[in-house]
C-alpha cells in the first residue's frame, strides 16, 4: 500500500457526460500528478500539482481539468467524454516539488466510457 | 519520436536468470531516471531511481544511466518467479510502455 489512494476505484459511464476523479496524497507529499494508461498509450502524465498551484502540464487534452486543494487532496474532472477515455487514470504523490524522481501511485480509477 | 522508448518483450526467463531491461530516451536534458513495477495494471510501484549518470544497485536489482547514449538499463540478479511483471522505465515525467517479464520456476 502506498498511501495514496484513489476514489471511485471503477466508473462506468457514458458518452458525453462529465465525471470527477478524486486522489489524497501520501501524509506529508506535496505534489499529486495524474496520468492516463491506456493499452495503446501506455502511461501518459497528464498535469501536476504543487501545494496548490500548477507546476506542469503533460498531454491533457482541453477536455480535462484539474486542481488541488488546501488539504491537499486533488480532482481530475474529465468532460465530453469520448469512447477513447476509456482508461486507468492513477495519481500519484511525490513529497519532492519539481523533478518527481520519487513518485508513489495510487491504485487507479478505471474509467469505461460507453 | 516518444521521449523514452522501451521493448516491450514478452521476456520469459528460467527462475535464477540474469534479466537484463533496457530503455532509450529522446531528450538530453532530464535527469532524473526511474523503473517502476507493475502487477496485473495496479499502481506501479518504485523500485529505483538515479539521478544523471552512474549506478545504483539495491539488493538484486541494479539500475544504469548512460547520458551519453540516452540509455536506461535495470538488471534483477538471481531472479523469481515473484519478478514476474511489468517493468516501466521513466525520465522525469515521461515513462517507456512497459516490459512484460515472466520468471518461469
Amino acid at each position: 500500500d502506498s498511501g495514496v489512494t484513489q476514489t471511485p476505484k471503477h466508473l462506468i459511464t457514458a458518452t458525453g457526460q462529465r465525471v470527477t476523479l478524486r486522489c489524497s496524497p501520501r501524509s506529508g507529499d506535496l505534489s499529486v500528478y495524474w496520468y492516463q494508461q491506456s493499452l495503446d498509450q501506455g502511461l501518459q502524465f497528464l498535469i501536476q500539482y504543487y501545494n496548490g498551484e500548477e507546476r506542469a502540464k503533460g498531454n491533457i487534452l482541453e477536455r480535462f481539468s484539474a486542481q488541488q486543494f488546501p488539504d491537499l487532496h486533488s480532482e481530475l474532472n474529465l468532460s465530453s467524454l469520448e469512447l477513447g477515455d476509456s482508461a486507468l487514470y492513477f495519481c500519484a504523490s511525490s513529497p519532492m516539488g519539481a523533478g518527481g524522481h520519487e513518485q508513489y501511485f495510487g491504485p487507479g480509477t478505471r474509467l469505461t466510457v460507453t | 519520436q516518444k521521449e523514452v522508448e522501451q521493448d516491450p518483450g514478452p521476456l520469459s526467463v528460467p527462475e535464477g536468470a540474469i534479466v537484463s531491461l533496457n530503455c532509450t530516451y529522446s531528450n538530453s536534458a532530464f535527469q532524473y531516471f526511474m523503473w517502476y513495477r507493475q502487477y496485473s495494471r495496479k499502481g506501479p510501484e518504485l523500485l529505483m531511481y538515479t539521478y544523471s549518470s552512474g549506478n545504483k544497485e539495491d539488493g538484486r536489482f541494479t539500475a544504469q544511466v548512460d547520458k551519453s547514449s540516452k540509455y536506461i538499463s535495470l538488471f534483477i540478479r538471481d531472479s523469481q518467479p515473484s519478478d514476474s511483471a511489468t517493468y516501466l522505465c521513466a525520465a522525469e515525467f515521461y515513462f517507456g510502455t512497459g516490459t512484460s517479464l515472466t520468471v518461469i520456476p
